[in-house]
């Protein structure tokens, strides 16, 4: 299977603590999402890289988290001493831009619990 | 003002009839629009899009239909089968963001489909 990939898929961790999530992109996309989705809404956006760069964060990405592409092929995200606010769903996307349009392929998320 | 709204959370439909999910956006710029279907526990899976300079695209038994004056569009699924149930996310690109192509998401609708 080629698609995207993430791990843990489920991880629950005490308040406080540190967890850092992989993604695994589609080999060829140089393009790279995290998103972040909560009960009852949709994915919110929280940061993108391309190749290894980071071009964008959200300002939902407080400076408890941060993420990393270093070989412009899998990505992490870590976040640092976490809170209960922290639990979600948090989702990785990858995609290759042609032209105009631009199609992101969703990996299965990593569900997080901060007891 | 940039959102993509979903305003109904839910709707169920018989088996073997059309099932159509709504979406509005506020902002005229949005050029492209995305559907994801969502599994529970499984990231969002890519369905159908569409360009601004179309207003439907068809892909089987999904047609997404646009309408640019009224700021809406809608998937529709003809016909419906009991393995459509899931939550349907409309998406759209921040318009501004072609660098980024960071997505932004309705809330989604839970359709569930009965046999």
């Amino acid at each position: 299977d080629t698609g995207v990939s993430q791990n843990p898929r489920h991880k629950i961790t005490k308040r406080g603590q540190n967890v850092t999530f992989r993604c695994d992109p589609i080999s060829e996309h140089n393009r790279l999402y995290w998103y972040r989705q909560t009960l009852g809404q949709g994915p919110e956006f929280l940061t993108y890289f391309q190749n290894e760069a980071q071009l964008e964060k959200s300002r939902l990405l407080s400076d408890r988290f941060s993420a990393e592409r270093p070989k412009g092929s899998f990505s992490t995200l870590e976040i640092q001493r976490t809170e209960q606010g922290d639990s979600a769903m948090y989702l990785c996307a990858s995609s290759l831009r042609q032209g105009m349009s631009e199609t992101q392929y969703f990996g299965p998320g990593t569900r997080l619990l901060v007891l | 003002d940039q959102q993509v709204k979903q305003n109904s959370p839910s709707l169920s439909v018989q088996e073997g009839r059309i099932s159509i999910l709504n979406c509005d956006y506020t902002n005229s710029m949005f050029d492209y629009f995305l559907w994801y279907k969502k599994y529970p526990a499984e990231g969002p899976t890519f369905l159908i899009s569409i360009s601004s300079i179309k207003d439907k695209n068809e892909d089987g038994r999904f047609t997404v239909f646009l309408n640019k004056s009224a700021k809406h569009l809608s998937l529709h699924i003809v016909p419906s089968q009991p393995g459509d149930s899931a939550v349907y996310f409309c998406a759209a690109p921040v318009p501004g963001s072609s660098n980024t192509g960071k997505l932004i998401f309705g809330q989604g609708t839970t359709l569930q489909v009965k046999p």
